[in-house]
């Protein structure tokens, strides 16, 4: 079974710091996404990576950015955590063209 | 961009009954995937099904690409069955999430 492991279940830190959200994934796939879930908004993409050291924008990347420095890995940074970034952060990873795998997701408060 | 609506919004069902969910989108996509999320946030994949139709168990899907729609089919409904259902689609590599069905089982 594909295996998706978020670093953190529960994390609480402080408006203006520098946050790290990390996500491994066990299976070689080529594809990892981050995304955000908030109440009545679904999940919305943030960034994807389809490759080491490639990424590309999602539907609302502004005040995030991304690190894959090796295939398993794909980091999110919060480089000055907000308020409105409190939410539910949920990591994926796929083969092109294929079913989507899922972490159990982080639960940001941003105080 | 692919728009994504599902319906209905919101479910409650007693216990054993049946139930249909809905999701159209809005343009040809290449990938579709039904999910739930259980109540403890963890999105559990349950069809990767861009066309056809398949069945695990109680659960059936069916998607008619050429109309722009898939069915998402519980049977025996169980209170284990309560949660968000997403439907997600993608052209490439983005996939885009509908808002979701919230079904309650009652026992």
């Amino acid at each position: 079974d594909v295996k998706v492991t978020q670093s953190s279940r529960y994390l609480v830190k402080r408006t203006g710091e520098k946050v790290f959200l990390e996500c491994v994934q066990d299976m070689d796939h080529e594809n990892m996404f981050w995304y955000r879930q908030d109440p009545g908004l679904g999940l919305r993409l943030i960034y994807f990576s389809y490759d080491v050291k490639m990424k590309e924008k999602g539907d609302i990347p502004e005040g995030y950015s991304v690190s894959r420095e090796k295939k398993e890995r794909f980091s999110l940074i919060l480089e000055s955590a907000s308020t409105n970034q409190t939410s539910m952060y949920l990591c994926a990873s796929s083969l092109v063209g294929s079913t989507q795998h899922f972490g159990d997701g982080t639960r940001l408060s941003i105080l | 961009g692919i728009q994504v609506e599902q319906s209905p919004p919101d479910l409650i069902l007693q216990e054993g009954a049946n139930s249909t969910l809905r999701c159209n989108f809005s343009d040809s996509v290449n990938n579709l995937q039904w999910f739930h999320q259980n109540p403890w946030g963890q999105l559990i994949n349950l069809f990767y099904i861009p066309s056809g139709t398949k069945q695990n168990g109680r659960l059936s899907a069916t998607t008619v690409a050429t109309e722009r729609y898939s069915l998402l089919y519980i049977s025996s409904s169980q209170t284990t069955d309560s949660g968000v259902y997403f439907c997600a689609v993608s052209g490439t590599y983005k996939y885009i999430f509908g808002t979701g069905t919230r079904l309650k089982v009652l026992a």
